[in-house]
């Protein structure tokens, strides 16, 4: 299994300022086929189902707003919320789909 | 509009069989992986595996393969996953989710993009 290890656990940020959740998996999940690294987001909000946010790390979904992006390679990556709403906080999760799936154990994000 | 719409709670006794459903609507269910993700009580999400109903195509996580079978039945376009032998630490809550790629795209597992309601399932004696 790939193991996939989010940092931090848990995140205070304040209101309006930039948020960065961070995702390492223990073996590159980028795919010489087709040069994509094969890595989604996800935000929970509790009592709701997972959300998607981004797939194939950095193509974010529609209707997913822009201050939500994600960047990395290989087997460093990052989730960056550029300016903080209130409605963000959330659990965020990361999810490996290169060889069979995983998650990352979560980051929940809390306003400061 | 794509929908997952998963059967109702369940309260069992450890040793009972359980099968729960996902049935899907607004996009064609044979083409696109579906696939179970479980979620513990205050716990994170774990992938447990997919299914492609085309062809029936299942794969399941190492850690819960024998413990669980996914089916499907592209004719009501429902997807299911049953237990023969539930298990206290069966209790979680249970997602069906759609694959976001289809096949023609994607041939292998992917990203989730649509999700059922989940279905909370409860093993107590």
């Amino acid at each position: 299994d790939i193991v996939m290890t989010q940092s931090p656990d848990s995140l205070a940020v304040s209101l309006g300022e930039r948020a960065t959740i961070n995702c390492k998996s223990s073996r590159s999940v980028l795919a010489s086929s087709n040069n994509k690294n094969f890595l989604a987001w996800y935000q929970q909000k509790p009592g709701q189902p997972p959300k998607l946010l981004i797939h194939w790390a950095s193509t974010r979904e529609s209707g997913v707003p822009d201050r939500f992006s994600g960047s990395g390679s290989g087997t460093d990556f990052t989730l960056t919320i550029s300016s903080l709403q209130a409605e963000d906080v959330a659990v965020y999760y990361c999810q490996q789909y290169y060889s069979s799936s995983t998650f990352g154990q979560g980051t929940r994000l809390e306003i400061k | 509009e794509v929908q997952l719409v998963q059967s109702g709670a369940e309260v069992k006794k450890p040793g009972e069989s359980l099968k729960i459903s996902c049935k899907g609507s607004g996009y064609s269910f044979s083409n696109y992986w579906i696939g179970w993700v479980r979620q513990m009580p205050g716990k994170g999400l774990e992938w447990m595996g997919v299914i492609y109903p085309g062809d029936s195509d299942t794969r399941y996580s190492p850690s819960l393969q024998g413990q669980v079978t996914i089916s499907a039945d592209k004719s009501i376009s429902t997807a299911y996953l049953q237990w023969s032998s539930l298990r206290a630490s069966d209790t979680a809550m249970y997602y069906c989710a759609r694959g976001g790629a289809p096949l023609v795209v994607l041939s292998s597992p992917n990203w989730f993009d649509h999700w059922g309601q989940g279905t909370l399932v409860t093993v107590s004696s």
